[in-house]
């Protein structure tokens, strides 16, 4: 299976802040990489498909990049709603979809 | 818009079976797939595996592919996953999600609240 493996597992950061977190992929996924938000006792939402198309609704501050092997998912300006846990996984349908193990992003 | 309704928390003892079910409206059921996710208490997310809901054509993670069994009943667009064999380890949030097929990548865009199954003696 390809394994997806996420830094930092965790990171404290202010408002206003820009953060930026990594995914490594195992093998090439090429762009089948999609990252999700997680906020305590709710469902993940999807935010960015395809390494770095933005999720209808998804605000502009999200932006995702990276082919491959690595990918990053940035938010610039953090806001206090952006406080959760964010996990990419990869989407390419031949493979299992298997997540990464997470990043907590926490207020300092 | 889309909706994914699940049924409610279960409390299993282990050695038993465990089936969830996962209502789908606001869109075709049979134009896409449903996944399953779990999540173990305080721990990340777990792909346990996908069902197409237009030909039933399944694809189950392999540490769970003997003891899973994804269906889907478009008569009431609703899926369910079965769980046989439940240990401690299978206590879980299991989420059901709306599988987007675009090319050949598959995305989980709409998801269901979760069910909470408690496997204890």
């Amino acid at each position: 299976d390809t394994q997806m493996t996420q830094s930092p597992s965790s990171l404290s950061a202010s408002v206003g802040d820009r953060v930026t977190i990594t995914c490594r992929a195992s093998e090439s996924i090429s762009s089948y990489l999609n990252w999700f938000q997680q906020k305590p006792g709710k469902a993940p939402k999807l935010l960015i498909y395809a390494a770095s198309s933005l999720q209808s609704g998804v605000p502009s501050r999200f932006s995702g990049s990276g082919s491959g092997t690595d990918f990053t998912l940035t938010i610039s300006n953090l806001q206090p709603e952006d406080f959760a846990t964010y996990y990419c996984q990869q989407s390419y349908s031949t493979l299992p979809l298997t997540f990464g193990g997470g990043t907590k992003v926490e207020i300092k | 818009q889309v909706q994914l309704v699940q049924s409610g928390a279960e409390v299993k003892k282990p050695g038993a079976s465990v089936k969830i079910s996962c209502k789908a409206s606001g869109y075709t059921f049979t134009s896409q797939g449903i996944s399953w996710v779990r999540q173990a208490p305080g721990q990340g997310l777990e792909w346990m595996g996908w069902i197409s809901a237009y030909n039933g054509n399944t694809n189950y993670a392999q540490k769970l592919q003997d003891r899973v069994t994804m269906t889907t009943d478009t008569s009431t667009s609703t899926a369910y996953m079965e769980l046989r064999s439940l240990r401690s380890d299978d206590t879980a949030v299991y989420y059901c999600a709306r599988l987007l097929r675009v090319g050949p990548a598959l995305n989980l865009d709409y998801w269901g609240p979760g069910n909470l199954v408690t496997v204890s003696s």
